[in-house]
């Protein structure tokens, strides 16, 4: 079975200053994971994916992310917060052996201050 | 490449009406396509998948009649909230899989959502 688990639902940093998201998962088989993105009111948008290539992984608008097998985790960083990334964060994580449904992190909501 | 669209963006019905919402992949061709519920500052659940051709599956918990599911194309699903009560008020969002999904990454791509608001 396969799992995923956000471990802040709320994080809050200053402009300017690094992100960090974390994110844990569990899976049976090789997992395929990814990061999206959803601002008020809008669909996800995807900003990056692993699928068994290079462990780091390099996104849209700055944001990239490191598959560690070893510690289970696919955390999202970016160097320098906009006060356009503020938004909502989905860590999720599909199954590479079968072609099934994905499970969604319960989200981590990423405030930017002034 | 790779949109998916939602129709309508949005939509306020009365209580006891049915409601349709359509789910398109534009410019590829999705034998799978799934749809999520998402209530306020909540993640995405997961309430069917959807297979062209065939019926869709349910997650548990999920009144596979009231919520219709058809998928009779490989651009093209629907769904329809028949019978709606206002605790079916929610921000709606179907995803669709590539044809080639079974040899790639698994990535869904997700349509912009529907926000339906029964009254």
């Amino acid at each position: 079975a396969q799992s995923v688990t956000q471990l802040d639902s709320h994080v809050s940093v200053s402009e300017g200053t690094p992100v960090l998201l974390r994110c844990n998962y569990s899976s049976s088989y090789s997992p395929s994971l990814f990061w999206y993105v959803q601002h008020p009111n809008k669909g996800l948008q995807l900003l990056l994916k692993y699928t068994s290539a290079a462990t780091l992984v390099k996104g849209i608008n700055g944001f990239e992310a490191e598959f560690k097998k070893s510690e289970t985790s696919f955390h999202l960083t970016k160097p320098s917060a906009h006060m356009s990334d503020a938004a909502e964060y989905f860590c999720v994580v599909s199954e590479s052996s079968s072609a099934s449904k994905i499970i969604f992190g319960s989200g981590t909501r990423l405030s930017i201050r002034p | 490449g790779a949109v998916v669209s939602q129709h309508p963006s949005w939509v306020i019905c009365k209580s006891g009406t049915s409601v349709k919402i359509e789910c398109r992949s534009l410019d590829f061709q999705a034998t799978t396509m799934f749809w999520y519920r998402q209530f306020p500052k909540q993640s995405l659940m997961l309430m069917a998948t959807s297979n062209e051709g065939s019926k869709a599956t349910y997650e548990q918990g999920v009144e596979k009649d009231k919520f219709l599911i058809n998928h009779a194309s490989l651009t093209l699903s629907t769904l329809t909230v028949t019978s709606a009560h206002p605790e079916d008020s929610s921000f709606y969002i179907c995803s669709a899989r590539d044809l080639a999904g079974y040899l790639s990454s698994y990535e869904q791509y997700f349509g912009p959502g529907t926000r339906l608001t029964v009254t």
